[in-house]
């Protein structure tokens, strides 16, 4: 089974600033790989997923970005931080088994606070 | 457009009966949902799914019903325990890669 990990755990960033949350996987080979995140009072909003090093997709127009290195690596960046950007950050994962990909597996997420 | 709606944002069951959480979708491509359950400051946990070509799927105390017909699928928690008190989000999926959630039920089981 996977082991998904995300750090930091919580950031604390003033406005302006850059951005980089790390996560990586354990497990598995090949995942997909996901962004999302959770605003105050709203639900998980998907932000960008990868199929594979380098190939990411994005879902939301912002200021944030993401990048895939390696396999099982998987970043989200922001040259400028907003105030908007403040919300609780989850990687996820899932992978192809029996031909078919569908349970997506989180970490344990990253408190941002932009201030 | 929200096309996974949990129009629930809060639910209180006493400790033991039977919690039964709503979810309705638009999207007639969904062919499979899942179901989490998420703590505070921590990653959702996948509790239970079911594909579009079922109407019930069973595990333990958790059990999920789909009508398609309706486009509404509900999770019932069978008996609810004070350790069940958590958010809960109801997500549908078409194909590999994206799940669509809604904006999550918090369950409060009152001992």
């Amino acid at each position: 089974s996977q082991t998904i990990h995300q750090w930091p755990a919580t950031l604390v960033q003033p406005v302006g600033s850059p951005l980089s949350l790390e996560c990586t996987v354990e497990g598995t080979s090949n995942p997909n790989l996901y962004w999302y995140r959770q605003a105050a009072g709203r639900g998980l909003q998907l932000l960008f997923y990868s199929v594979g090093i380098g190939q990411i997709s994005s879902e939301v127009p912002q200021n944030l970005s993401a990048s895939r290195p390696q396999d099982r690596q998987f970043i989200l960046s922001s040259k400028k931080l907003l105030l908007s950007d403040s919300g609780f950050y989850l990687c996820a994962c899932n992978y192809w088994d029996r031909g078919q990909a569908d349970t997506q597996y989180f970490g344990p997420g990253t408190r941002l606070t932009v201030l | 457009d929200q096309q996974v709606k949990q129009n629930s944002p809060s639910l209180s069951v006493q400790e033991g009966r039977i919690s039964i959480l709503n979810c309705d979708y638009t999207n007639s491509m969904f062919d499979y949902f899942l179901w989490y359950k998420k703590y505070p400051a921590e990653g959702p946990t996948f509790l239970i799914s079911i594909s579009s070509i079922k109407d019930k799927n069973e595990d333990g105390r958790f059990t999920v019903f789909l009508n398609k017909s309706a486009k509404h699928l509900s999770l019932h928690i069978v008996p609810s325990q004070p350790g069940d008190s958590a958010v809960y989000f109801c997500a549908g999926g078409a194909g590999s890669y994206q799940l669509t959630f809604g904006k999550g039920t918090k369950l409060s089981v009152i001992p």
